[in-house]
Parts: C-alpha cells; sequence; structure tokens
C-alpha cells in the first residue's frame, strides 16, 4: 500500500506556463517531504525538500508549497522550460527512520 | 567526481538464472539502498544497509539477496525465486541512515528472456 498518493500521472503544460503536482500522505509522524527529478534512463536526484515547520519553500523556479492539516503538499514549477520535461516523485520519511516513502510519480512535458 | 556507479546498465537473463547487479559509491557514504523502479508504481525499496556487514530486508525483499561486505560496495542479487524480475533497479546511498537525501546511480535496467 502506497503511504504517499501522487497526482497527475501526467501532465503537458506548454513552455512558460506552471506546472502542478500534488502528493497526499496519511502518516502524520511523517517529517520530512523532498522532491526527486528523474531524466529517462537516468537515476532520480533530489530536487527540493521541505520540513513540516514552514509552509513553502521556493529555490528558483521550483517551489514547494506544505499544508500540515490537510496532510498535503505539492511542487510547482513556475515558468516550465522544456529542459523540465521529466518524471518528479515527492517522497517522505520520518524521524530518525531511514526508509523514503516514494509517490508513484508524474511525468512532465513541457512543449515548446 | 565523486558518485555511484551502477552495472551493468542493460542486463538480460533467462528465466532459472540468478544475476548480480553492481553498485559501487565514492562519496564514502554510510548507507546504501537498492530499488526497483516499474512504471507507475514509483521507487519500492528492495534491501538497506547502514553499516558495513551488516543489512535489512525492504518493502519487496523476496527473491532477492545483498551483502555490503566494504563500505564502497553493495551488490544486489536477483535469484531465480523473483517470480517477475524484469525491472529497472536503482542503487542509492545517504551520508547516513537517518537522512532522506539520497544519492542515485543511474540503474541497471533488467529483462528475463
Amino acid at each position: 500500500q502506497q503511504q504517499v498518493k501522487q497526482s497527475p500521472q501526467s501532465l503537458i503544460v506548454q513552455k512558460g506556463g506552471i506546472s502542478i503536482i500534488n502528493c497526499a500522505y496519511e502518516n502524520t509522524a511523517f517529517d520530512y517531504f523532498p522532491w526527486y527529478q528523474q531524466f529517462p534512463g537516468k537515476g532520480p536526484a533530489l530536487l527540493i525538500a521541505i520540513r513540516p515547520d514552514v509552509s513553502e519553500k521556493k529555490e528558483g523556479r521550483f517551489t514547494i508549497s506544505f499544508n500540515k492539516s490537510a496532510k498535503q503538499f505539492s511542487l510547482h514549477i513556475m515558468d516550465s522550460q522544456p529542459g523540465d520535461s521529466a518524471t518528479y516523485f515527492c517522497a517522505a520519511s520520518k524521524g530518525n527512520d531511514y526508509k523514503l516513502s516514494f509517490g508513484a510519480g508524474t511525468t512532465v512535458t513541457v512543449r515548446a | 567526481d565523486g558518485g555511484i556507479t551502477q552495472s551493468p546498465k542493460y542486463l538480460f537473463r533467462k528465466e532459472g538464472q540468478n544475476v548480480t547487479l553492481s553498485c559501487e559509491q565514492n562519496l564514502n557514504h554510510d548507507a546504501m539502498y537498492w530499488y526497483r523502479q516499474d512504471p507507475g508504481q514509483g521507487l519500492r525499496l528492495i534491501y538497506y544497509s547502514q553499516i558495513v556487514n551488516d543489512f535489512q530486508k525492504g518493502d519487496i525483499a523476496e527473491g532477492y539477496s545483498v551483502s555490503r561486505e566494504k563500505k564502497e560496495s553493495f551488490p544486489l542479487t536477483v535469484t531465480s525465486a523473483q517470480k517477475n524480475p524484469t525491472a529497472f533497479y536503482l542503487c542509492a546511498s545517504s551520508r547516513h541512515a537517518n537522512t532522506g537525501e539520497l544519492f542515485f546511480g543511474e540503474g541497471s535496467r533488467l529483462t528475463v528472456l
């Protein structure tokens, strides 16, 4: 059973548009929420991460929004570029636990 | 350059054969992990190791085995007991076991013929 539910499965956005990916979790013990970016044929790489003591974190064109009461977090990609075309995974872990629980992934396609 | 090296990148296996996937890291990380990636299912943890000579089962360990004799190396054996072994396998490491920041290799794609 997947502990982190991710949607949508895929999305297409025009260059310059905003891509939004949503994730929801049930385990209130989760306290670390990273996003990974994966290009075809490559391994995932950490993109940005947030802890529940803040509601938003921004790095360049990438922003995580976190809603603790709703147990949801989302990734916004502003001014989407063709180079952002990739699969994005949300994940969560708790305390001193080693294990990351991953969402199913969202394939983002940015059309030029 | 520091990183994680997985080999081979592509591997074909006949049913009933065991196969070993290599994973080497020069990041001096304590913890290492093996994940399996299937379309639409995200990444699922097979095994992990927090220190040398110690490893634990993840969520889908059946049909797999690992060893951790050196800090740098964490090979994964896909045995004939694994019912559906065709997948993309990813090795990862982290500085310590209790951090969520994983560094991944480029993966090994195993196809069973």
